[in-house]
């Protein structure tokens, strides 16, 4: 199985922030990449796919990157109904898979 | 607007087989380009993709779960359906239905049921 590997596991944060959560796959995994955030709860809310596709509905200071190995989520201008985790996943292989998640607080 | 509603026992005895159902309304569940999806979440922790079954019937399992899970779609009722034997104190979780939609070679989870919390328990 492809491992998912998001740093960092929580951070704190404030309005008006910008932050960057980082996903590392253990194998290649092409531009098969998503985000979703969570609130507790609520299922997840797909925000991004394949790589930097906004889906649609989510705001702009959303953003998706890939950097070499790393895939980057990027929020600018936190607000305050952005405190959610937030996961990563891959769509290149069977069995899809997670990453552990990066919880954003206050 | 696509709406998914899981259902089924939320308590299941230790052997036993979890059943669940996903109700879709909003739009056809053999509407071609999408499939249909399980996925689980233990409380406090992270997301498990359990299968994906396509409006044919076809299915993909995840390796570790594959012996014990079946997955089926009826059409006439727009719902599919996820089957789990012999289910163990493990099997403890939010279980989340959802819709799979092809991105290029890939895919995404774009709409996704409230969740239904299923405790095995004796």
């Amino acid at each position: 199985d492809i491992q998912m590997t998001q740093s960092p596991s929580s951070l704190s944060a404030s309005v008006g922030d910008t932050v960057t959560i980082t996903c590392r796959a253990s194998q290649t995994i092409g531009n098969y990449l998503n985000w979703y955030q969570q609130k507790p709860g609520k299922a997840p809310k797909l925000l991004i796919y394949g790589v930097s596709n906004l889906e649609s509905g989510v705001p702009s200071r959303f953003s998706g990157s890939r950097s070499g190995t790393d895939f980057i989520l990027t929020i600018t201008s936190l607000q305050i109904e952005d405190f959610a985790t937030y996961y990563c996943q891959q769509s290149s292989t069977t069995p899809r898979t997670f990453g552990l998640g990066t919880k954003v607080d206050i | 607007q696509l709406q998914l509603q899981e259902s089924g026992s939320g308590l299941v005895r230790p052997s036993q087989t979890l059943s669940l159902t996903c109700d879709v309304t909003g739009d056809s569940i053999i509407n071609g380009g999408y499939s249909w999806t399980w996925i689980r979440q233990p409380l406090g922790r992270g997301l498990e993709w359990l299968g994906n079954i396509y409006h044919s019937g076809t299915t993909s399992f995840s390796p570790s779960l594959e012996s014990r899970l079946t997955m089926s779609v009826d059409a006439s009722k727009n719902q599919f359906s996820l089957n789990l034997t012999s289910v163990t104190a493990a099997d403890t979780a939010v279980y989340y239905c959802a819709r799979v939609t092809t991105v290029g070679r890939g895919d995404c989870f774009d709409y996704w049921g409230q969740g239904i919390l299923v405790t095995v328990s004796s």
